[in-house]
Parts: structure tokens; C-alpha cells; sequence
């Protein structure tokens, strides 16, 4: 079974600061992953997701992720990080590209950014 | 287009208890799931529906059973509640349960303490 590694439980920056979200998962074949973003008081929402093409996919509010294949990794980026992105962000896997249980994502632990102002 | 609702909002419940969390979507979405956030442990899938009439066991499904008697409603129901059911509880859907590159859309979630 496919599992999804998530290596910053908890990330405090200040306002401005660059970001990168770790995120590796475990799977030899077809993926496509995700980077799901849950604001305070709010649901989970899609931040970005990868299913094919350029490696680098760009999300909302600036955010971009990087599959490297040859490393398992699925990365979040953001140059500049604002208040507002404080958040729980998790990463997650589906493993693909079609058959019975496609659509079930794994989960990563999440990291909750906070953001300082 | 209200998405996905959750209900109750939040719950207190005696050990021992039955208990019905209930989700709704209004998408048309062939799939629906039923996950639990514990602090440290991410989602953790308890139950899905790739289709109205079938059902699937996720990563957690002991003591929770779900039924799709139609698209849009996907009920949780807890037999006989446990303290460690006590977890926030989120439905959620997608297009389809056989193509894996669809979003999951998410609800608002379920604050369930069991005592």
C-alpha cells in the first residue's frame, strides 16, 4: 500500500519568508498527488494537484509544488509567505491511473504552518 | 450550491451510544468517503463509496458502518461509541472513485467526543 511521509509537523515563519513543505510518498507506479490546504475554522480545500505533464504545477495564492519522480517527493513551495497562509497543509497520494480504487487518496500527517505577522 | 454539509456540527455522546453522522452533497459526485483527523495521525479513511449500492472498508473501519442507498447522502453510523471514536470526522466526495487524478471536496467536518 501506497504511504505519504509529511517531514515538518509544525513550521512558524514570519511574514515575507520563503517556504518549502516537505512531502515524499511510496508508491513504484502511477500517482497523482495533491497538496490540500485547511485555513482555520474552514474545510480542506485543493491547493494544487499533479496528474500529468509539467512536473511543476502552480496552485492558488502563489503556492507551487514540484514532482521529482526519481526522488518520491512532492514539494510545496512559496517565495514569500503571508499571514494568511497560516494553515494546516497536507499532501496526499491516489494511485492510478484507473481502476476500482482510484479516486481513495492517503493522507499525509499534515503540517500546520503558522505565519507571523 | 451548498457543497457538501455535515450534521451535527459538533457532538457529545456516552460511551456505549448509537450514533449517525450524516453527510449530504449536492455535486452529483459518483464517490464519496468518510475520514477521521487525529491530531499527529493526518486523515485516515474510514469508509468510501465509489457508487450508489456499494461500499468499501478504508485504512480504519472498525466499529463505524456506512450505507449509499442514493448519490447524495452518505450516512456514518458508530454502534456502540468508543472514547477513542472521539476525533473529528470529515466527509468528503469526488467525481468519480476509479479515476485518481479527481479532487476530493470536502466538507465541514464533525466534532465528535465520546465519554
Amino acid at each position: 500500500a501506497q504511504s505519504v511521509s509529511q517531514h515538518n509537523h509544525h513550521v512558524i515563519l514570519s511574514e515575507a519568508a520563503s517556504l518549502e513543505l516537505g512531502c515524499n510518498y511510496s508508491y513504484g507506479g502511477t500517482v497523482n498527488l495533491f497538496w490540500y490546504v485547511q485555513y482555520p475554522g474552514q474545510h480542506l480545500q485543493l491547493l494544487l494537484k499533479y496528474f500529468s505533464g509539467d512536473p511543476l504545477v502552480k496552485g492558488i495564492k502563489g503556492f507551487e509544488a514540484e514532482f521529482i519522480k526519481s526522488k518520491f517527493s512532492f514539494n510545496l513551495r512559496k517565495p514569500s509567505v503571508q499571514w494568511s497562509d497560516t494553515a494546516e497543509y497536507f499532501c496526499a497520494v491516489n494511485v492510478g491511473p484507473y481502476n476500482t480504487n482510484a479516486g481513495k487518496s492517503t493522507f499525509g500527517d499534515g503540517t500546520t504552518l503558522t505565519v507571523k505577522p | 450550491i451548498a457543497g457538501i454539509t455535515q450534521a451535527p456540527t459538533s457532538q457529545i455522546l456516552a460511551a456505549g451510544r448509537r450514533m449517525t453522522l450524516r453527510c449530504t452533497q449536492d455535486m452529483r459526485h459518483n464517490a464519496m468517503y468518510w475520514y477521521r483527523q487525529d491530531l499527529g495521525l493526518g486523515l485516515r479513511l474510514i469508509h468510501y463509496s465509489n457508487t450508489a449500492g456499494t461500499t468499501g472498508k478504508g485504512e480504519v473501519p472498525d466499529g463505524y458502518s456506512v450505507s449509499r442507498a442514493n448519490t447524495d447522502d452518505f450516512p456514518l453510523t458508530l454502534a456502540s461509541a468508543v472514547p477513542s471514536q472521539t476525533s473529528v470526522y470529515f466527509c468528503a466526495s469526488s467525481v468519480s472513485g476509479e479515476a485518481s487524478a479527481d479532487t476530493q471536496y470536502f466538507g465541514p467536518g464533525t466534532r465528535l467526543t465520546v465519554l
